[in-house]
């Protein structure tokens, strides 16, 4: 079955330090990956995404992920946390190839403190 | 350019009516898709429409439908309501189905007491 996992509820890092937000995926055939991030009662932002090529992809607001076959792993990171990157972040999966829906992990909450 | 618009952004309904939601896409965009997310199942993906078409769907009740018109826009429409489905109800459009980053709306809070 076509999963993606979320291993951390929370993670917390002080402002400046860098941050690493864990995802690990479950598919056949090649993986689309996506990582969004959601802010308090909003809906959902873009951040970045990994279709093919190059394994570490840079997205939105400094962000960047790194792609790992082996490990079957899609993990967020940023060099310098920021107060204001608080908020909770979502990993997903397009199950069943490019045409099937997007499977979303848990969410991981980052806090960020001062 | 407009965004996503999800309308209403709440709505409080008693168990056993029914609700439609709204959704109307950013211009030019063919997908458009719904989540249901709460704090235990986290986003459980509902239907996904292409040019009027589902593509996919959720394991969701048949309570749950949806639709999509020749403009793009999108409802979702759940009949005789349960305490269960207080949630909050994302729509998502992307050009199309596949490789795209997903925009979502602000989503709608549905309350059923």
């Amino acid at each position: 079955a076509q999963s993606v996992a979320q291993p951390e509820d929370q993670v917390n890092v002080a402002e400046g330090n860098p941050l690493t937000v864990k995802c690990t995926y479950s598919v056949s055939g090649n993986p689309y990956l996506f990582w969004y991030v959601q802010y308090p009662n909003r809906g959902l932002q873009f951040l970045l995404k990994y279709i093919t090529g190059d394994n570490l992809v840079k997205g939105s607001y400094g962000f960047e992920a790194e792609f790992n076959k082996s490990q079957t792993s899609f993990h967020l990171k940023k060099p310098s946390a920021l107060v204001s990157d608080s908020a909770l972040y979502f990993c997903a999966v397009r199950a069943g190839g490019s045409q099937g829906n997007l499977i979303f992990g848990k969410g991981t909450k980052l806090s960020v403190k001062p | 350019k407009a965004g996503v618009t999800q309308t209403p952004r709440y709505l409080i309904k008693t168990r056993g009516q029914q609700v439609t939601l709204s959704c109307s896409p950013i211009s030019g965009h063919r997908s458009v898709s719904w989540y249901q997310q709460t704090p235990g199942q986290g986003l459980q993906f509902l239907f996904e429409y292409f040019s009027e078409t589902q593509r996919n769907k959720g394991n969701f009740p048949g309570r749950f439908s949806g639709r999509q018109f020749s403009n793009s826009r999108s409802e979702m429409n759940v009949s005789t309501l349960e305490l269960g489905d207080s949630a909050l109800y994302l729509c998502a459009s992307s050009l199309e189905v596949g490789v795209y980053g997903y925009t979502f709306g602000s989503g709608t809070r549905l309350t059923v007491v």
